[in-house]
């Protein structure tokens, strides 16, 4: 399997743009998490989905910020507008379940965001 | 609540001596505890795990961990650090008893100089 797949790698913006970041988790995995990575905050959990259901979107900063997983074998996230403060690296996560023995995640490569 | 704590932000250490970056932790039941390694510019992978059993944990390159109840800690060990284990480490836990995802410390920074 090619892990989970992110894109995109890098992505340079301006204030006010729409953002969309996608992922593909690993074929089977039941679970999908979005997280976001910054220095001041480490890493957040943002929002994560079990069978394509969103569970808990509590992490999710504001309404700018938005998840979407229409199938099983893509999931997006999407900032609109985006602002500066946006600026980090998004990972997203999948993993078969959430329990403890094979509850491991598995991270894609990343998607670094940067709103001038 | 599910929490974690990495008490120090950055461990230098020279190489070929022993490592250790602390974890601690706090969960309602008993933890499953997972430790994380990130190399720069990519995700976080897997390293080792506590499900149960021995408290001694082996993984992935030559990485340890030792769980402690009565601490409730789980510091991750290395006998002779590589330059090449510079990274960034993060530990996590999720309570046994409930269905919830990982929840992750802030990270401790390694860097082994040669």
């Amino acid at each position: 399997d090619a892990g989970v797949i992110q894109s995109p790698r890098h992505e340079v913006t301006e204030m006010g743009q729409e953002v969309t970041l996608r992922c593909k988790p690993i074929s089977g995995h039941d679970y999908l998490f979005w997280y976001r990575q910054t220095m001041m905050r480490g890493l957040e959990l943002l929002i994560y989905f079990n069978n394509n259901v969103p569970i808990d979107d509590s992490g999710m900063p504001e309404d700018r910020f938005s998840a979407k997983m229409p199938n099983a074998s893509f999931s997006t996230l999407k900032i609109q507008p985006s602002e500066p403060r946006d600026s980090a690296v998004y990972f997203c996560a999948s993993s078969p379940s959430l329990a403890g023995d094979t509850g491991e995640l598995f991270f894609g490569e990343g998607s670094r965001l940067t709103v001038l | 609540a599910q929490s974690v704590a990495q008490p120090e932000d950055q461990v230098n250490v020279a190489e070929g001596n022993p490592l250790t970056v602390k974890c601690t932790y706090s969960v309602s039941g008993n933890p499953y505890l997972f430790w994380y390694v990130q190399y720069p510019n990519r995700g976080l992978q897997f390293l080792l795990k506590y499900i149960t059993g021995d408290n001694l944990v082996k993984g992935s390159y030559g990485f340890e961990a030792e769980f402690n109840k009565s601490q409730t800690s789980f510091h991750l060990k290395k006998p002779s650090a590589l330059v090449s284990d510079s990274a960034l480490y993060f530990c996590a836990v999720r309570d046994t008893g409930g269905n919830t995802p990982l929840v992750f410390g802030k990270g401790t920074r390694l860097s082994v100089i040669a």
